[in-house]
């Protein structure tokens, strides 16, 4: 049973670019998580979505950042046109949802922006 | 602003001491709390959670203390080992409208020094 899959691992962007983060949540999970940490920084949530729905993207920017969770694939973190202060390890947590409380974090992905 | 923070950034102990990492809330709220590990290039990962309708729980080697009349909570690791090296990081479980977000903290490093 595999854990919450990340991909890329590592990301290079330079300025202006996009950069497409994937997340596979663990089997039986319905609810993904995207979170992110600056160096030396604890996570900062930034959207919670259920299939095919945003539940909640109060830590979203308002620009260039976007995500989805289709109802086939892994969900997706969007950044358009990338700049240096989006450098950072982007995580995807999952749970069953259903009031649970259990979720299960992935290795992240580490963006860096040239 | 965060909710949910720590008294120290920094925590050095000796091989076999116990150490106790602290984290102050500010949400009287908050019903949940989960403590993570999260080694450098990895993604958290669960060490232990308690209920706010709870005081005190134990796991292996691990106890996390609730004192919600002054809304601080606690890690206690015994016998720390070389392999405890790492940050930890509290978290609350967010849940106003419906969110299931976790707000952490920005985290302790934990040095086991041999």
């Amino acid at each position: 049973n595999a854990g919450v899959m990340q991909n890329p691992r590592h990301l290079v962007r330079r300025r202006g670019q996009e950069a497409r983060l994937r997340c596979s949540p663990m089997k039986g999970h319905s609810h993904v998580y995207w979170y992110r940490q600056l160096p030396e920084e604890g996570l900062k949530f930034m959207v919670y979505l259920q299939k095919e729905n945003i539940i909640d993207e109060s830590g979203m920017p308002k620009e260039r950042f976007s995500a989805e969770f289709p109802k086939e694939g892994p969900s997706i973190l969007r950044i358009q046109q990338v700049v240096r202060g989006d450098s950072a390890a982007y995580f995807c947590a999952s749970s069953p949802g259903q009031g649970s409380n259990y979720y299960t974090f992935g290795s992240g992905t580490r963006l860096t922006v040239v | 602003g965060e909710s949910v923070g720590l008294h120290l950034p920094t925590l050095s102990v000796q091989e076999g001491d116990n150490s106790i990492i602290n984290c102050a809330y500010s949400n009287s709220a908050s019903d949940y709390f989960i403590w993570y590990k999260q080694e450098s290039g990895k993604g958290p990962q669960f060490i232990i959670d308690i209920r706010s309708n709870m005081d005190k729980r134990q796991g292996q080697r691990v106890t996390v203390l609730l004192n919600k009349t002054v809304k601080h909570l606690s890690l206690q690791i015994a016998a720390t080992q070389p392999g405890d090296s790492a940050v930890y990081f509290c978290a609350e479980n967010g849940s106003q409208g419906g969110s299931e977000k976790l707000v952490f903290g920005k985290g302790t490093k934990l040095t086991v020094n041999p």
